[in-house]
């Protein structure tokens, strides 16, 4: 039982690059999130997705688009990246009939 | 959700007990009180949570004031592994699809 986990571990990117953040669960979760953290910042929500098929925005979706591919997998989407998003990601997903959030170890984005 | 305030930093002798106020007097009936932390560059943990009974578990324990509008989270005997920004929620007991929202949290320095 892996829990959450994310690829790539640390990524550098050059503005108007475009790369896709992985995140898979194999806890049989339904709800799976992406947040984004800034230095000496909280974790503010990107998209998440209450189950299989939905996704909604969250506080801070422009620049993204995600894909919740199966129950598994929840991808993170840059389209043309911008050093505004240098950041480190975080996806979670959520035990089913509880608020306790499992967290991935995070993605480092440098953008350039 | 119901806003939550913390104090920004706390430093705490190791070994002793570490108090960690939060207030929430927004919060309403069908709203838990959540603690996570986050150590240093990794992702958030899960802690504990209440609605209005104290709580305890292997981790830590929570007072729910009467009128459940403050909160504290006690570690017992704090170690130096125990240094991370902590983070209280106030969020409803259903999770259709709901977001968590982390604020700044509190700083916690253990020290020896």
């Amino acid at each position: 039982n892996a829990g959450v986990t994310q690829t790539p571990k640390f990524q550098v990117l050059k503005t108007g690059q475009s790369m896709t953040l992985q995140c898979a669960q194999d806890m049989n979760h339904n709800s799976m999130y992406w947040y984004r953290q800034d230095p000496g910042m909280g974790l503010r929500l990107i998209y998440y997705s209450a189950s299989e098929g939905t996704t909604d925005k969250g506080e801070v979706p422009n620049g993204y688009n995600v894909s919740r591919l199966n129950k598994r997998e929840f991808s993170l989407r840059l389209e043309s990246a911008a050093p505004s998003q240098t950041s480190v990601y975080f996806c979670a997903s959520i035990r089913t009939g509880s608020n306790e959030q499992f967290f991935g170890p995070g993605t480092r984005l440098t953008v350039l | 959700d119901a806003k939550t305030t913390q104090p920004t930093s706390m430093d705490c002798a190791e070994g002793r007990a570490a108090n960690l106020p939060c207030n929430h007097s927004t919060i309403s009936g069908n709203e838990y009180v959540y603690w996570y932390r986050q150590i240093h560059s990794q992702g958030p943990q899960y802690i504990i949570h209440g609605l209005k009974n104290n709580e305890t578990n292997e981790m830590a324990s929570l007072i729910i004031t009467e009128d459940r509008k403050s909160s504290t989270l006690i570690l017992p005997h704090a170690t130096l592994r125990d240094t991370a920004v902590y983070y209280c929620i106030a969020f409803p007991s259903n999770n259709a699809g709901n977001m968590l929202t982390f604020g700044g949290g509190t700083r916690l320095m253990v020290k020896p």
